[in-house]
């Protein structure tokens, strides 16, 4: 059983679209993060909240909003999206200042 | 630019050999380093850490070296098993101990020929 978990997993959608990607976590932390993997693997954070108030905003276009309803919830929303938006995208979670633990991904292609 | 980056991009070993993966850093107020492991199609899993007051930290099979006088950073895998097959990933935090941003290297992809 994933303790992280995203939804969804894979997601193809249309340039201009808005899109919405959903994380949970069941391991009681107080912290999760957004982070976004390009085709070359390369992982960079982009969000990060702490019982639930925004503590880390890298670069990010402004279309990207994280919203945080409860603790064990970190969700990402895409307005507009782009075709440079295409990536793999993995929230995390961890008592701050512990080891992160990744959610298996959600894969979004943009068309 | 980024400053934790991996010396290869690519290893491939024999199963049963040792495997040394790679990692270098720029900056020296960095104090915690964590190695993650990214399987096929799955999200980074967290195989060992380090901080700065230590220069080696051994787990199961895994081995981290950390070399302050360089900033060098390495991940010994014992007897590399198949299973061992993925993507490597060194990341660090700087100050605050374990606290703050998780800043990743570019990754090194590890395959076992059996």
């Amino acid at each position: 059983d994933t303790a992280v978990s995203q939804t969804p997993k894979y997601l193809v959608t249309q340039m201009g679209n808005d899109k919405s990607i959903k994380c949970e976590q069941n391991l009681g932390h107080d912290t999760m993060y957004w982070y976004k993997q390009d085709s070359k693997k390369f992982l960079k954070i982009m969000f990060s909240y702490n019982n639930k108030e925004l503590i880390i905003n890298e670069t990010v276009p402004n279309r990207f909003s994280p919203k945080s309803p409860d603790k064990a919830h970190l969700n990402l929303h895409i307005n507009s999206l782009e075709l440079g938006d295409s990536a793999v995208y993995f929230c995390a979670s961890n008592l701050f200042g512990e080891t992160q633990y990744f959610g298996p991904g959600t894969r979004l292609l943009v068309l | 630019g980024e400053s934790v980056g991996l010396h290869l991009p690519t290893l491939s070993v024999q199963e049963g050999d040792n495997s040394i993966i790679n990692c270098a850093y720029s900056n020296s107020a960095s104090d915690y380093f964590i190695w993650y492991k990214q399987e096929s199609g799955k999200g980074p899993q967290f195989i060992i850490d380090i901080r700065s007051n230590m220069d080696k930290r051994q787990g199961q099979r895994v081995t981290v070296l950390l070399n302050k006088t360089v900033k060098h950073l390495s991940l010994q895998i014992a007897a590399t098993q198949p299973g061992d097959s993925a993507v490597y990933f060194c990341a660090e935090i700087r100050g605050g101990g374990s606290q703050g941003n998780l800043i990743f290297g570019k990754g090194t992809k590890l395959s076992v020929k059996p």
